[in-house]
């Protein structure tokens, strides 16, 4: 069964480093996004990819983020300079549509820890 | 804004016991609304779904009815087995395409 796949599972990085965090979506999804989750808090939505561009974004998602898809299975979250608030699990998500109604698969996450 | 409210967890029970985790959601209009699950190791699963008032989102023996009234979507299963345990998380989309999620709730089934 396809599935989306992350990497790392766990990235322990310094403060002020870029993190590059990976995704492999499900293979004919079009709908690309990247959830986060700080230990103890919701799960909360940051941004979603749709033809090479960003479609929506959240608050969080401030210039510091950015996101790509370099090839044509990979899809990635760059931290350009991390801060001790950016330690959660990163979880990203593909659809194959968007929609009220369309199902969002995820990956198991990468625990992203900032020291 | 949208947003979900859940029990707070964690919550343990025996195996066969009833379970009951609570969901309640603010939105403007009709959102469709989410039950994931994610087992240890592994991502957000959905587990059932409800698209308008009154529908029952169904799976593997859990229940969810859409309540418009109580603004509720709370999950129910009559008797859990241990491999239910994960964590619950109750979410709602509504227009654009971001889920919004309540915070979870950690499930414990002791056998």
């Amino acid at each position: 069964e396809p599935e989306v796949t992350q990497t790392p599972s766990h990235q322990v990085t310094q403060m002020g480093q870029e993190v590059i965090l990976r995704c492999v979506p499900i293979s004919n999804h079009l709908y690309f996004y990247w959830y986060r989750q700080i230990l103890g808090q919701k799960v909360e939505f940051l941004v979603s990819f749709y033809n090479n561009e960003i479609s929506e974004k959240s608050e969080i998602f401030d210039d510091q983020f950015s996101v790509e898809r370099p090839d044509g299975s990979n899809f990635t979250l760059k931290i350009r300079s991390t801060k001790l608030e950016d330690s959660a699990m990163y979880f990203c998500a593909s659809s194959e549509l968007s929609g009220t109604y369309n199902e969002q698969f995820f990956g198991p996450g990468t625990r992203l820890t900032v020291l | 804004g949208n947003s979900v409210t859940q029990m707070e967890g964690p919550v343990t029970l025996s195996e066969e016991a009833f379970l009951t985790i609570n969901c309640t959601y603010t939105a403007t209009g009709y959102p469709s609304l989410f039950w994931y699950v994610q087992y240890p190791g592994e991502g957000l699963q959905l587990l059932l779904k409800a698209t308008k008032a009154d529908d029952k989102g169904s799976n593997k023996g859990f229940e969810a009815t859409y309540r418009k009234e109580t603004t509720s979507f709370h999950l129910e299963k009559g008797s859990v087995q241990v491999s239910d345990s994960a964590v619950y998380f109750c979410a709602l989309v509504q227009g654009a395409q971001k889920l919004v999620f309540g915070q979870g709730t950690r499930l414990t089934i002791n056998p």
